[in-house]
This record gives C-alpha cells, structure tokens and sequence, in this order.
C-alpha cells in the first residue's frame, strides 16, 4: 500500500529554533508539493517540485522557509528561525505527472498524514 | 487566476440522509476536479474526481457532477453513515501562465457530521 510518510507527525519547539520536516513521497511520483493548513487559512500551497526541481516556492516566506528535494525519495522543508505564527499542520503530497499526448495535464495529490508543528 | 468557493461550510444531517457539497470555480479553462475527505488527524484524502470531459462520476455512495458551463460541481453522498464524518474539500486545477504548470486551488471546506 503505497503511501506518503511525514516525520516528525509531531513537533514542539521554542521561537527561533530551527526546524526540518521531512517526507518521503510516493516511489514514481515526480510532483511534490508542501502545504500548510490552519483554521484561519486552509490549505496553502508553500512549495512545489517537479523532477526534484522546484517549480513554485512564492507560498514560502524567503526569509525563513526553505524546501528542498535532495533526491527522488526525500523532501525536506526548513524554517529558521521558527516564529509563533509558524504553527500549524504542514502537508507534503506527491502526484504522478499525467501528460496525455496532445491532450491536457492532469495533477492528482495524495497528501501525507502530516507534521502539526507548535513554536512556543 | 483560479478562484474556488465551497458551500456549506458546515453540514449536518441525519444517518441515512444525502449530503450535497457545492463549489464554484472562476477559471474555464480548469479541466480537473478532484474530492478529498480529511478525517481529524489525518491528511487529506482523494476520495473521487472528475475531468472536464464528463458529466457525472459515481462511485458506490459518492458521485460528483460538473456543469462546466455554469462553471460549478457538486459531490452528492447517498445513504450517509458517522463514518462519513469529515471535512471534505473540492479543488479545480489551474494552470498558472507565469510558471507554466497546473497546480490545484481549494476551496475552504466543508465539516460534515451524520448523526446516528
């Protein structure tokens, strides 16, 4: 049963800490995205990769988020320094790319359990 | 670029019941449209979508209808049960002309609850 896996699922960490989350996307899958969600905002798109490259990181606050692919099988996304307003569940999802020929692109999303990170 | 609206934002019905989620897009060139369930604690879930080249998908309790015309389409849930408890969101795929790539806008959501 393939899957998404995210860890830590959970983190707890003071302002101004650094913090990593990592994911592992779907083996095959050449499309990951970062998301984040809270009550106030929904979903937000942080960050997209096709091919390991990213493709759309202008959801990501600059100064402090950062998201990279390493290689197929590893997503990370780095925020230092952490701020209390970084708190809420941080998504990754990854999708194969369907390119039909001559015909349009379609994006399926199988999002992962999720990291719910608290700064303190 | 691709704006979607989701209605209600809160559902309530009674075991048995249908439940019928709405949302609207902006962007007619969007041709995907994808469901997802979130249950508390878990990430999203796709449940069912649907292409632009069709009307109407089921899938055993779940169906979703596209009027691409009108611009909206709907998730219909027959027969609800509690387990069917969750916050769905729909989202159209977009494709952003600066990047040259799709990528999906969701709605807000809806929190479900059947009552036994």
């Amino acid at each position: 049963d393939a899957r998404v896996t995210q860890t830590p699922r959970h983190k707890v960490t003071e302002m101004g800490q650094e913090v990593t989350m990592r994911c592992q996307p779907i083996l095959g899958h050449n499309t990951v995205f970062w998301y984040r969600q809270t009550m106030m905002q929904g979903l937000e798109l942080l960050a997209y990769f096709r091919n390991r490259a990213p493709l759309d990181d202008s959801g990501m606050p600059k100064d402090r988020f950062s998201a990279e692919m390493p290689d197929a099988t590893l997503a990370t996304l780095k925020i230092q320094p952490s701020e209390p307003r970084d708190s809420a569940v941080y998504f990754c999802a990854s999708g194969p790319l369907n390119v039909r020929s001559g015909g349009p692109s379609y994006n399926e999303q199988f999002f992962g359990p999720g990291t719910r990170l608290t700064v303190l | 670029g691709e704006n979607v609206e989701q209605h209600p934002s809160t559902l309530s019905v009674q075991e048995g019941d249908s439940a019928v989620i709405k949302c609207t897009y902006s962007d007619s060139a969007s041709n995907y449209f994808p469901w997802y369930k979130q249950e508390l604690g878990k990430g999203p879930q796709l449940i069912i979508d649907i292409r632009s080249n069709v009307g109407e998908k089921k899938d055993q309790r779940i169906a979703v209808t596209l009027n691409k015309t009108a611009k909206h389409f709907s998730l219909h849930i027959t027969e609800t049960q509690p387990e069917d408890s969750a916050v769905y969101f729909c989202a159209a795929l977009s494709f952003d002309r600066s990047g040259g790539y799709n990528k999906l806008i969701f709605g807000a959501g809806t929190r479900l609850a059947v009552h036994p």
